[in-house]
């Protein structure tokens, strides 16, 4: 059965630290996608990044970087020199190959202090 | 930028009554979804809908519920008798094509008293 795990529940960081927002799917299958949301305090769900199964290359886009691991089945994510208004619940989803429903996990809060 | 809107921003009702609410997704998307977030909670996939039919349901989207696309334009999630537990933030969602990033709205909050 599909499953996304976020650990942590809440990290707080101050201003310039870099932190790193931890993803741990399952799946049985062998072509499913990856997906990064950002929920900001004001509620709406802000589409990050999406990545297939076949596609292990990090990326790295401004501040924000992500570790794709298919032998520890994660996605990292990694928020570099982080500022107050990356502050929100980062939330990890999953799609499989026969589905195009994303499974969300839990997602992590961050709050980033000045 | 073209966006997904939602209307309302904020729906309270009393138990038993019916709402619809109504979702305008990006005008080149064919596929359509919603979600919903119980306050604090992850965000729960309800159902998904291509081609004027629906593609997949959860197991929260029972005969309460249904979904319709009247217009081009229009998404529409109906609840037909509101319960308490139907208290939640409602997101509707669109994408291009199937497995494809899913761009949602700002939500619905939805309040069942």
């Amino acid at each position: 059965a599909q499953k996304v795990t976020q650990a942590q529940t809440e990290i707080s960081v101050v201003e310039k630290e870099d932190v790193t927002l931890d993803c741990v799917y399952e799946t049985r299958d062998t072509t499913y996608y990856l997906f990064w949301y950002k929920q900001p305090p004001s509620g709406e769900l802000v589409f990050l990044i999406r990545r297939n199964s076949f596609d292990e290359q990090n990326e790295i886009s401004g501040r924000y970087s992500w570790n794709f691991q298919k032998s520890t089945s994660s996605f990292n994510f990694t928020i570099t020199a982080s500022q107050v208004v990356d502050s929100a619940v980062y939330f990890c989803a999953l799609s499989e190959s026969d589905t195009d429903k994303l499974i969300f996990g839990t997602g992590t809060r961050l709050q980033v202090f000045p | 930028e073209p966006e997904v809107t939602q209307t309302p921003s904020h729906q309270v009702t009393q138990m038993g009554q019916e709402v619809i609410l109504r979702c305008v997704p990006i005008s080149n998307h064919l596929y359509f979804y919603w979600y919903r977030q119980i306050l604090g909670q992850k965000v729960e996939f309800l159902v998904s809908f291509y081609n004027n039919e629906i593609s997949e349901k959860s197991e929260i989207f029972d005969d309460q519920f249904s979904v319709e696309r009247p217009d081009g334009s229009n998404f529409t999630l109906k609840i037909r008798s509101t319960k308490l537990e139907d208290s939640a933030m409602y997101f509707c969602a669109s994408s291009l094509s199937s497995y494809n990033e899913q761009f949602f709205g700002p939500g619905t909050r939805l309040t069942v008293l």
